[in-house]
């Protein structure tokens, strides 16, 4: 089974500081890695993915992920943190070495981690 | 283009009574998937429909029920609510294979009293 675990539940930055959102994941074949963010009462949206390819990913609002096998992490970075940046941040892995797409196999879905609430201190 | 649809945003329902929700994907995105959020459990999957058909579902009970029609919208149902159902009901559409990234609607409040 797939999981994936953001150990911080709150990560508190001050504005203008670099930031990192942990994520570590889990799954029997590739990861497909994907980061999303939530803002109050909103849904999700898509910030940036790891498929295949250069380890560092980048994606919108001037957020980048680095893709490490090794470690099995996918952390979200930013150079310089802005007080918009203050939401919920989840990390999602897919097992993308199940059968092909739409033959009614491969993962469940995307599997979520808990959450991180990214605290930006103006 | 407009971007995904859920309806109800909010609703309030009694314990024993069932609900119904709409989804409508952007247009183009064939691939449906619904989540539910809460405090406690974080986001957790339900079921993924492709071509009216269900293609994946997650560990809910069968109380949890789904459907999509010929024009992408799904629909979920939950019949004999619980209190533990109180949740916000996420739909994401998919354009594509696994590999692409989901566009999620901003959800259904379900209170169950």
């Amino acid at each position: 089974a797939q999981s994936v675990a953001q150990p911080e539940d709150q990560v508190n930055v001050a504005e203008g500081n670099p930031l990192t959102v942990k994520c570590t994941y889990s799954v029997s074949g590739n990861p497909y890695l994907f980061w999303y963010v939530q803002y109050p009462n909103r849904g999700l949206q898509f910030l940036l993915k790891y498929i295949t390819g250069d380890n560092l990913v980048k994606g919108s609002y001037g957020f980048e992920a680095e893709f490490n096998k090794s470690q099995t992490s996918f952390h979200l970075k930013k150079p310089s943190a802005l007080v918009s940046d203050s939401a919920l941040y989840f990390c999602a892995v897919r097992d993308g070495s199940g059968l092909p797409w739409g033959s009614g196999g491969g993962a469940d879905g995307l599997t979520f981690g808990k959450g991180t609430h990214l605290i930006i201190q103006p | 283009k407009a971007g995904v649809t859920q309806t109800p945003r909010y609703l309030i329902k009694t314990r024993g009574q069932q609900v119904t929700l709409s989804c409508s994907p952007i247009s183009g995105h064939r691939s449906v998937s619904w989540y539910q959020q809460t405090p406690g459990q974080g986001l957790q999957f339900l079921f993924e429909y492709f071509s009216e058909t269900q293609r994946n579902k997650g560990n809910f009970p069968g109380r949890f029920s789904g459907r999509q029609f010929s024009n992408s919208r799904s629909e979920m149902n939950v019949s004999t609510l619980e209190l533990g159902d109180s949740a916000l009901y996420l739909c994401a559409g998919r354009q594509g294979p696994s590999t692409g990234e989901l566009f999620f609607g901003e959800g259904s409040r379900l209170t169950v009293l």
